[in-house]
């Protein structure tokens, strides 16, 4: 089916392991996007891609490192996971043209299911 | 450096009742999007505004826009407890790219 899919759902891992969180979208959007969710602090950039090749830090890309060599995946690695890290992860992707054609430039970020990480 | 505030955080209503979540952000921006999330569920889009006093409607809820005021609200009326999620507002940070910046959401809870 057409969307966006992270993998794995949930996962538990210890402190300095790394962890690797999968994204994949079937839509060839340009943009992807991760975010972090904490309580009391909505969702937070991680880091952003507008095309394959091309990545840029948000808010709090201290940690983490992407990729993105197909315009399809855009993985998220924690190198050496900290407890401070524990957190549900999303991925979006978005685009500035509706399939249609007809809209440009305010198309919405369509965000995956989640990653729920436990780092003990 | 955008900042986007919503009040109140959190929301307790009865179902029949009419309020409001508004949506504050610090500097110029075109493009304003509402998102509700289920617990433990992914976000889904409601709205996107991008005009001064552009207005959306969707079934129980409106949202509407104020760039001059760099105010959105959305409206609920009547509320039903099928409305009971977080709503989060969430602005475009740049003109040229796609970022986006979100506010803490609102956890709204609709009591029979």
């Amino acid at each position: 089916d057409a969307g966006i899919t992270q993998s794995p759902r949930y996962k538990i891992t210890e402190t300095g392991r790394q962890v690797t969180l999968m994204c994949h979208q079937t839509w060839s959007h340009s943009y992807m996007f991760w975010y972090r969710q904490d309580l009391g602090h909505g969702l937070r950039l991680i880091y952003y891609s507008a095309a394959a090749d091309i990545t840029d830090k948000g808010e709090v890309p201290d940690g983490y490192v992407v990729s993105r060599s197909k315009t399809e995946n855009f993985p998220l690695t924690l190198e050496s996971a900290t407890r401070s890290q524990t957190s549900v992860y999303f991925c979006a992707s978005s685009d500035l043209y509706a399939t249609t054609g007809k809209i440009f430039g305010n198309q919405p970020q369509h965000f995956g299911d989640g990653t729920r990480l436990s780092i003990l | 450096e955008l900042k986007v505030e919503q009040n109140p955080l959190f929301l307790s209503m009865q179902e029949g009742k009419n309020y409001t979540i508004y949506c504050n952000y610090s500097t110029t921006s075109d493009r304003l999007y509402w998102y509700r999330q289920d617990p433990g569920k992914s976000l889904e889009s409601l709205f996107v505004l991008l005009s001064n006093g552009a207005v959306k409607q969707e079934g129980r809820l409106m949202a509407s826009l104020d760039t001059k005021a760099r105010l959105s609200t959305l409206h609920i009326t009547a509320a039903v407890h099928d409305l009971s999620a977080t709503y989060f507002c969430a602005v475009r940070t740049n003109f040229g790219n796609e970022k986006l910046t979100f506010g803490t959401g609102t956890r709204l809870t609709i009591i029979p």
